[in-house]
C-alpha cells in the first residue's frame, strides 16, 4: 500500500505552546487529506478535512481557531495545536485518500500515518 | 446521526480459536472498509467491500458484507499471536451526494489471543 510519513511522532511540551504536526503522502498525490483524533483503547474521531488549495472543514464541535490546519501541496498537510492544554493530550493521526477515477482502477482508500503522541504537561 | 455499531468490544481467544468481529450500520452504505491497528500503532487498511452479499478473503481472514449493505463481519480462522490488535469497521459518512471521502468508525474489536 501506499505510504503517509508523520512528524514528529512524539512529543511533549508545555501547556500554552503551539505544537505543528506534518503529515507527507509520499508516493502519491492526495488532494485531501483527513486528521483524526484517538484517545487511549478509544475509536478514531474525524476532527478535520483538508483539502489542497482551500479552507479545511472541521466537524462539530472541533475548533478550528485551535486546531490550524494548512494543506501547503498535493503531499503535504500540516495540523497545528495552538495553546495546547493537558486535554489536549491524544494520538493524533492523519491519513491521506488516494482517489482515482480515471487512468486505470479505480480507486478510494485512505492511508493512515504512523501517528503522533502529543502530551501536554 | 450515522452510528457504526460494531461488537463485541473485546475478545480474548486460544491460538488457533476462530474469531469474528461484527459490524452494524444505522444507515445503508455504499462500502465498507476494515482496518487493523496493532497495539502502539496506526490503522492499517485490510479490504473495501462494495457490493452487497459480497465475500472476500485474505488468506485466514474472511470478510462479508450483508445483503442490506448495513452489516458487515470480519472472520479469522485459527487465529495466530501475530492476529493480535484491534479491528475497525469504517463506512462513509453520509453527505448528500457527494462523495467526501470522510469515514465513520465503529468503536473496534480488541482482540487478544494466547499462546
Amino acid at each position: 500500500g501506499a505510504v503517509v510519513s508523520q512528524h514528529p511522532s512524539r512529543v511533549i511540551c508545555k501547556s500554552g505552546t503551539s505544537v505543528k504536526i506534518e503529515c507527507r503522502s509520499l508516493d502519491f498525490q492526495a488532494t485531501t487529506m483527513f486528521w483524526y483524533r484517538q484517545f487511549p483503547k478509544q475509536s478514531l474521531m474525524l476532527m478535520a478535512t483538508s483539502n489542497e488549495g482551500s479552507k479545511a472543514t472541521y466537524e462539530q464541535g472541533v475548533e478550528k481557531d485551535k486546531f490550524l490546519i494548512n494543506h501547503a501541496s498535493l503531499t503535504l498537510s500540516t495540523l497545528t495545536v495552538t495553546s495546547a492544554h493537558p486535554e489536549d493530550s491524544s494520538f493524533y493521526i492523519c491519513s491521506a485518500r488516494d482517489f482515482r477515477l480515471a487512468g486505470g482502477p479505480s480507486t478510494d482508500t485512505q492511508y493512515f500515518g504512523p501517528g503522533t503522541r502529543l502530551t501536554v504537561l | 446521526g450515522q452510528q457504526v455499531m460494531q461488537i463485541p468490544q473485546y475478545q480474548h481467544v486460544q491460538e488457533g480459536e476462530d474469531f469474528t468481529t461484527y459490524c452494524n450500520s444505522s444507515t445503508t452504505l455504499s462500502n465498507i472498509q476494515w482496518y487493523k491497528q496493532r497495539p502502539g500503532g496506526h490503522p492499517v487498511f485490510l479490504i473495501q467491500l462494495v457490493k452487497s452479499g459480497e465475500v472476500k478473503k485474505q488468506k485466514r481472514l474472511t470478510f462479508q458484507f450483508g445483503e442490506a449493505k448495513k452489516n458487515s463481519s470480519l472472520h479469522i480462522t485459527a487465529t495466530q499471536t501475530t492476529d493480535v490488535g484491534t479491528y475497525f469497521c469504517a463506512g462513509p459518512m453520509p453527505h448528500g451526494s457527494s462523495n467526501t471521502g470522510k469515514l465513520i468508525f465503529g468503536q473496534g474489536t480488541t482482540l487478544q489471543v494466547k499462546p
